[in-house]
């Protein structure tokens, strides 16, 4: 088994700033994933990865930017915190073979006053 | 494009009755997933189910591609059952997963 790690748990930001996340995978997947989570809504993908140092964007990729550092790390920033802003920000890995599934870490709760 | 409706939004039930829950997909999806999210927590993947039906103990999932429709139909059941539950399926890009916007699932005594 393996576990996905992110951080922080919570994220309080100021309009404008720019937020880091960070998620971290021990299962040696290759791909990973970033998704957005609003309140009653599914999950819509910002950026994954399908191995080192490539990065491809997903549906809501505006006003963000991402890095795959190395295999087991994938950041995501929030380039400028809109207020009034909350969501939820999941990692997720997989295998990325064509039957496998994803895994998902706990989440990042985020809020920008 | 690629779309996933799940219904219904939200479905209240008490302990010990069964629920089914339904999910349509687009015809550009296939390699359908029903992932279980408990508050505040993140997604399990319960099923990967892209034909037929698969069992798991009170779980039973029916994907029939045709009709583009998925359905998760949980039996007898229980306050631990609450949650929201998501299908997803895949389109050209098998690493995509697109997801619908869930069911909340809530069992009451």
């Amino acid at each position: 088994g393996g576990i996905i790690t992110q951080t922080p748990k919570f994220l309080i930001g100021q309009e404008g700033q720019k937020l880091t996340l960070k998620c971290q995978q021990n299962f040696n997947h290759d791909t990973m994933y970033w998704y957005r989570q609003d309140s009653g809504k599914g999950l819509r993908l910002i950026y994954y990865s399908i191995t080192e140092n490539d990065l491809q964007k997903g549906d809501l990729s505006e006003g963000y930017d991402a890095s795959r550092e190395k295999k087991s790390s994938f950041s995501l920033t929030v380039t400028s915190a809109q207020k009034n802003e909350m969501a939820v920000f999941l990692c997720a890995s997989s295998s990325g073979t064509g039957q496998d599934t994803q895994y998902f870490g706990p989440g990042t709760r985020l809020l920008v006053l | 494009g690629q779309q996933v409706q799940q219904s219904p939004t939200s479905l209240v039930l008490q302990e010990g009755e069964n629920a089914e829950l339904q999910c349509n997909f687009s015809t550009s999806l296939n390699s359908m997933q029903w992932f279980y999210q408990r508050p505040g927590g993140s997604l399990i993947s319960v099923f990967y189910n892209p034909s037929g039906t698969k069992q798991s103990g009170r779980l039973t999932s029916t994907t029939v591609i045709k009709e583009r429709r998925s359905s998760l139909h949980i039996s007898s059941s229980q306050i631990t059952d609450s949650g929201t539950y998501l299908c997803a399926g895949k389109g050209s890009n098998y690493n995509v997963l697109y997801f619908g916007s869930g069911t909340k699932l809530t069992v009451e005594p």
